[in-house]
């Protein structure tokens, strides 16, 4: 079974404090990304990764930064965090294989104060 | 661009009772997945799809994509409190087989 393990389930933070969020993966999959979830909108991605040191932006990159210095393990970086990056943040993993799924981690639910 | 609709929003049922949460795309579908969250917590992959008629089961529900590959049904027989929490559909982009987009979810509450 592919575990992707998330570093924190809960995180409070500061506002303007700089924020780490860590994943790491134990199957040896190229691509892994993070998302977001809030109510109403549903999942959103944040960044993505093809490869070690490969990244690309998702739909809302704004705000944040990654990476992807080995191939099993993706940080999302908060630069100066701000109350609207109060979020559930969720890291996926998925092989380069066509049709199959990506793989989550629990989740860390992050609240900047 | 391609968008997954669900329905219903949410939905309570009884314990033991029969429930269909469903998926609409916008366009042809190239692999459909079912994920389900549990509140506060990661998604749990539950079943993937591919073909136009394919029905897939395990243990309780079961899911198919239709034949025009444009929407997919999760059906939970028997449903116990166990089966209660956020239902998500996921689908290929077609231009870029690494990603994904998933529809809003189906919020699922049994009622013992």
């Amino acid at each position: 079974d592919v575990k992707v393990t998330q570093s924190s389930r809960y995180l409070v933070k500061r506002t303007g404090e700089k924020v780490f969020l860590e994943c790491v993966q134990d199957m040896d999959h190229e691509n892994m990304f993070w998302y977001r979830q809030d109510p109403g909108l549903g999942l959103r991605l944040i960044y993505f990764s093809y490869d070690v040191k490969m990244k690309e932006k998702g739909d809302i990159p704004e705000g944040y930064s990654v990476s992807r210095e080995k191939k099993e393990r993706f940080s999302l970086i908060l630069e100066s965090a701000s109350t609207n990056q109060t979020s559930m943040y969720l890291c996926a993993t998925h092989s380069d294989r066509f049709n199959q799924p990506q793989h989550f981690g629990d989740g860390t639910r992050l609240s900047i104060l | 661009s391609q968008e997954l609709e669900q329905s219903p929003q949410s939905l309570i049922v009884q314990e033991g009772k029969n429930l269909t949460i469903n998926c609409t795309s916008s366009k042809t579908l190239y692999g459909l997945y079912w994920y389900k969250q549990k509140y506060g917590e990661g998604l749990i992959f539950l079943m993937m799809l591919q073909k136009g008629g394919e029905e897939k089961s395990h243990e309780k529900i079961t899911a198919k994509l239709d034949e025009k590959k444009q929407q997919s049904s999760l059906h939970i027989t028997a449903s116990q409190p166990s089966h209660a929490g956020i239902y998500l559909c996921g689908a290929d982009k077609k231009t870029s087989y690494d990603k994904v987009i998933f529809g809003p979810g189906t919020s699922l509450s049994v009622i013992p």
